[in-house]
């Protein structure tokens, strides 16, 4: 069954680097999506990307996130000055539309 | 803007027995309602989509009822198992297609 998967599973970076989230989306999506989840609060909505464009952004997403899908295969989240508050576990997720389908997640520790 | 509130927050059930997890959603105006499972450390799991223009959608022992006119859904698992334990969260569309996500419902089956 075809899956989303997000690389790596684990990242520690320190206040003030850059770092980039890496997603597989499944391969007839059309719609790919980052969400967060801080740990012990709710999944919150970072960003949709359709068409090759930001389709809509959550307040949270600021200057300092930026998203590419770079080839036909992957989709990435960019920090460019990471603060320790972007600790969290990041997903990925893509529809076709429909049904979102999430991938296992890259928790971010920001140190 | 979209709030899911999910009651209870926590709940323990012994073996065998339903389960019955509720979401309530404040904007009514959604096109579908998706419940996904979390286990600790871990994705999303998507379980269930179900339409707007339907009252209820099934998958194996689980159930999912919505009822747009009150802002509310619920989870049946019938005959809860072990493995059954997770969080199960709710997740309510708004704006573009982005989805807000309720605190979740963390059940724990007892054998």
């Amino acid at each position: 069954e075809p899956e989303v998967t997000q690389t790596p599973s684990h990242q520690v970076t320190q206040m003030g680097q850059e770092v980039i989230l890496r997603c597989v989306p499944i391969s007839n999506h059309l719609y790919f999506y980052w969400y967060r989840q801080i740990l012990g609060q709710k999944v919150e909505f970072l960003v949709s990307f359709y068409n090759n464009e930001i389709s809509e952004k959550s307040e949270i997403f600021d200057d300092q996130f930026s998203v590419e899908r770079p080839d036909g295969s992957n989709f990435t989240l960019k920090i460019r000055s990471t603060k320790l508050e972007d600790s969290a576990m990041y997903f990925c997720a893509s529809s076709a539309p429909g049904t979102q389908y999430f991938g296992p997640g890259t928790r971010l520790t920001v140190l | 803007k979209q709030e899911v509130t999910q009651i209870p927050a926590a709940l323990s059930v012994p073996e065998g027995e339903n389960l019955v997890l509720n979401c309530s959603f404040t904007d009514s105006a959604i096109y579908n309602l998706q419940w996904f499972r979390q286990d600790p450390g871990k994705g999303l799991t998507s379980l269930l989509l179900i339409q707007s223009s339907q009252r209820e959608q099934t998958s194996g022992r689980l159930n999912a009822s919505l009822d747009k006119s009150s802002g509310r859904s619920t989870l049946y698992i019938a005959a809860s198992q072990p493995g059954d334990s997770a969080t199960y969260l709710c997740a309510a569309p708004y704006g573009n297609n982005r989805l807000a996500f309720g605190k979740g419902n963390q059940v724990v089956v007892i054998p």
